[in-house]
């Protein structure tokens, strides 16, 4: 079955700094990759996504980049702000016909003045 | 534009009580879900629905059950709650399945005590 594996936090960073959160899956065809976002209190919320191999996804200055040869999805950020404390989702989707998401564990981030 | 629009948002039950989750799209999504995330957890779907009329199983259904008789509403109903469906409930829609996003409601806090 389908699968996702993300780091796990929390993560604690100081503003300004390098962000990554990696993600690994497992995935029979080929799956759609999204990072959701989810601040306190709210729902979920799509960061960025790629529905094929190569595919580089980016909002707000985060990106990830869909790699089929090691099957991973790694989010990044140049300079994190306290803004972007959130615990954020790795999910796949496995294609058309499939309705489930797939979602990893999620890792919290926390980013101090 | 709402969006996913969901209510309550905090809810005490006692054990074997019932109550029904509401949830209501205004973006003309045919694909409706339903999953319950817990603690240091990804999010698990129960149900989803492709349509008016037409609803289905997901990972964990078991004590749920939905129904959808117009595009706009997909409730969720606890008939027997038990300490287990104590979670937080979220309720998504989107408009294909597959590389589309889902588009996530602010969740229901459910206590079962």
């Amino acid at each position: 079955g389908n699968s996702v594996t993300q780091m796990e936090g929390p993560v604690t960073l100081s503003e300004e700094a390098f962000l990554t959160i990696n993600c690994t899956y497992t995935a029979t065809g080929y799956p759609s990759l999204f990072w959701y976002v989810q601040y306190p209190g709210e729902g979920l919320q799509l960061l960025l996504k790629a529905t094929k191999a190569d595919d580089k996804g980016s909002n707000k200055g985060f990106e990830a980049t869909y790699r089929k040869e090691t099957t991973s999805f790694h989010l990044e950020k140049g300079s994190v702000q306290v803004s972007d404390s959130a615990v954020y989702f790795c999910a796949l989707s496995s294609g058309a016909g499939s309705y489930q998401l797939t979602f990893g564990k999620g890792t919290k981030l926390s980013v101090i003045p | 534009n709402a969006g996913v629009t969901q209510t309550p948002k905090f809810r005490i039950l006692k054990i074997g009580q019932s109550m029904t989750l509401q949830c209501a799209q205004d973006m003309n999504h045919n694909y409706m879900y339903w999953y319950r995330q817990d603690p240091g957890m990804g999010l698990k779907l129960i149900y989803y629905s492709v349509g008016a009329g037409i609803t289905d199983k997901g990972e964990v259904p078991n004590g749920y059950n939905v129904s959808r008789s117009t595009t706009e509403d997909f409730p969720l109903r606890l008939e027997l709650a038990a300490p287990s469906q104590t979670s937080v409930y979220f309720c998504a829609s989107s408009y294909l399945q597959g590389s589309q996003p889902q588009h996530f409601g602010d969740g229901t806090r459910l206590s079962i005590l």
